[in-house]
């Protein structure tokens, strides 16, 4: 998807709580996706990726789940901790088109104590 | 395993010079890097990739008589803002492709990314 604007959207959740950040992606020659954090000021960081054949993938505390039916990608974090607040941004790549990454428009997280 | 630094982290220069921003591969080599712009509240805009070797490619949109993009070793992109206004003054990260010869991750087609400069023009 693309930027949109000045306003983010916000996912208050307490801190214990699991998270679910949703994304929509258009493109359906994408290989795979990959989800970042970005805490402020600071640059995207790796949380998980998956490929486009695949439909479920578990790291530690993070799950993606890709339904490429809809074209939609979910990102849950279990045990919600105040570190995960941040923004976090899904990105689908085509490797047909040079490896290049096309972010979402980015989700906040907001971690309540 | 598989950072990417930047370096300045942050500049302030004046209107009309010229800004220089490096781009490394710490513990991997890469062919391949990207460079971005974030503007505040936004999500990263793909401005070019830059390729080991040869001229960089540039997205629609984006000048490259006004970035100019080096890319002289496998570990090493540099951005150089020619001439900067104002409307230059953005968030510039970079991101580099592990080609899986260093760091073993969960895809070797995955981009990581540098902590980003914040350039600031008066």
């Amino acid at each position: 998807g693309e930027s949109v604007g000045l306003h983010l959207p916000t996912l208050s959740v307490q801190e214990g709580d699991n998270s679910i950040i949703n994304c929509a992606y258009s493109n359906s020659a994408s290989d795979y996706f990959i989800w970042y954090k970005q805490e402020s000021g600071k640059g995207p960081q790796f949380i998980i990726d998956i490929r486009s054949n695949m439909d479920k993938r578990q790291g530690q505390r993070v799950t993606v789940l890709l339904n490429k039916t809809v074209k939609h990608l979910s990102l849950q974090i279990a045990a919600t901790q105040p570190g995960d607040s941040a923004v976090y941004f899904c990105a689908e790549n085509i490797e047909a088109a040079g490896n290049k990454l096309t972010f979402g428009g980015g989700t906040r997280v907001l971690v309540k104590p | 395993g598989a950072v990417v630094s930047q370096h300045p982290s942050w500049v302030i220069c004046k209107s009309g010079t010229s800004v220089k921003i490096e781009c490394r591969s710490l513990d991997f080599q890469a062919t391949t890097m990207f460079w971005y712009r974030q503007f505040p509240k936004q999500s990263l805009m793909l401005m070019a990739t830059s390729n080991e070797g040869s001229k960089a490619t540039y997205e629609q949109g984006v000048e490259k008589d006004k970035f100019l993009i080096n890319h002289a070793s496998l570990t090493l992109s540099t951005l150089t803002v020619t001439s900067a206004h104002p409307e230059d003054s953005s968030f510039y990260i970079c991101s580099a492709r592990d080609l899986g010869q260093g760091y073993s991750g969960p895809n070797t087609d995955t981009q990581y990314f540098g902590p980003g400069t914040r350039l600031t023009v008066l």
